[in-house]
């Protein structure tokens, strides 16, 4: 089965600064798509961004990007000119291309320092 | 376009009661997914249906859990006999058909928090 880990229960980061979410996965698949999902104190889930593992370019959405790496199945979520709007809880999951379930990590919960 | 549609937003049982929660998918969305979320934790999966059929629901709790997702109307997750540890936010999510998977993602609702008094 696959698995998600989370190894950072918490961050914090100065707003305008730059921070750093791992992530790291298991699976013995080939093809799949990774996600960073965010959770604001309303609880919404909401897609942050999404990666298909046959790319080997890194995504890139405005101010967050992620760092694939397909052999240490590593999947790191990078936030630039951090803001106070991106706190939250960030979950990083994993989705199997034949498989239809999303497997969520145990999330890191993001604070912004003004 | 509406998103996935959850309600009750908030529902309160006390203890041996039933819970019903209620998902309707986003338009055009075939396939439907719950998941729990205790207290500060992740979210875990409990069950993939598709129209009138259950495909997955290996994260499902044996006893006093079901799930359908009937050809008219919303998916319902039920918990009978409710007890304190089922008190959680209940998430719903849906994804469009097979070929039409926009790059494998779900679209969540903005779930159901079931507390039990």
């Amino acid at each position: 089965a696959q698995t998600v880990t989370q190894s950072q229960p918490e961050m914090s980061v100065q707003e305008a600064e730059t921070v750093t979410l791992s992530c790291t996965y298991d699976t013995s698949e080939s093809d799949y798509y990774l996600f960073w999902y965010k959770q604001p104190p309303s609880r919404q889930m909401i897609l942050v961004i999404r990666q298909e593992a046959y790319k080997q370019q890194n995504a890139t959405e405005n101010r967050f990007s992620v760092n694939f790496q397909k052999a240490a199945k590593s999947f790191s979520l990078k936030i630039s000119d951090s803001q106070l709007g991106d706190a939250a809880m960030y979950f990083c999951a994993y989705r199997g291309v034949g498989a239809q379930k999303l497997v969520f990590g145990q999330g890191t919960r993001l604070t912004i320092n003004p | 376009n509406a998103g996935v549609m959850q309600n009750p937003r908030h529902l309160v049982r006390r203890r041996g009661q039933e819970a019903r929660l209620r998902c309707s998918p986003m338009k055009g969305h075939s396939h439907v997914y719950w998941y729990r979320q205790l207290p500060e934790e992740g979210l875990k999966f409990m069950v993939y249906l598709q129209k009138e059929n259950i495909i997955d629901e290996s994260g499902m709790p044996k006893e006093r859990f079901s799930a359908e997702f009937p050809k008219e109307g919303p998916s319902i997750l039920r918990i009978q006999q409710v007890v304190r540890g089922d008190s959680a936010a209940y998430f719903c999510a849906s994804s469009p058909t097979r070929g039409r998977v926009v790059a494998g993602e779900l679209f969540f609702g903005e779930g159901s928090r079931l507390t039990v008094l």
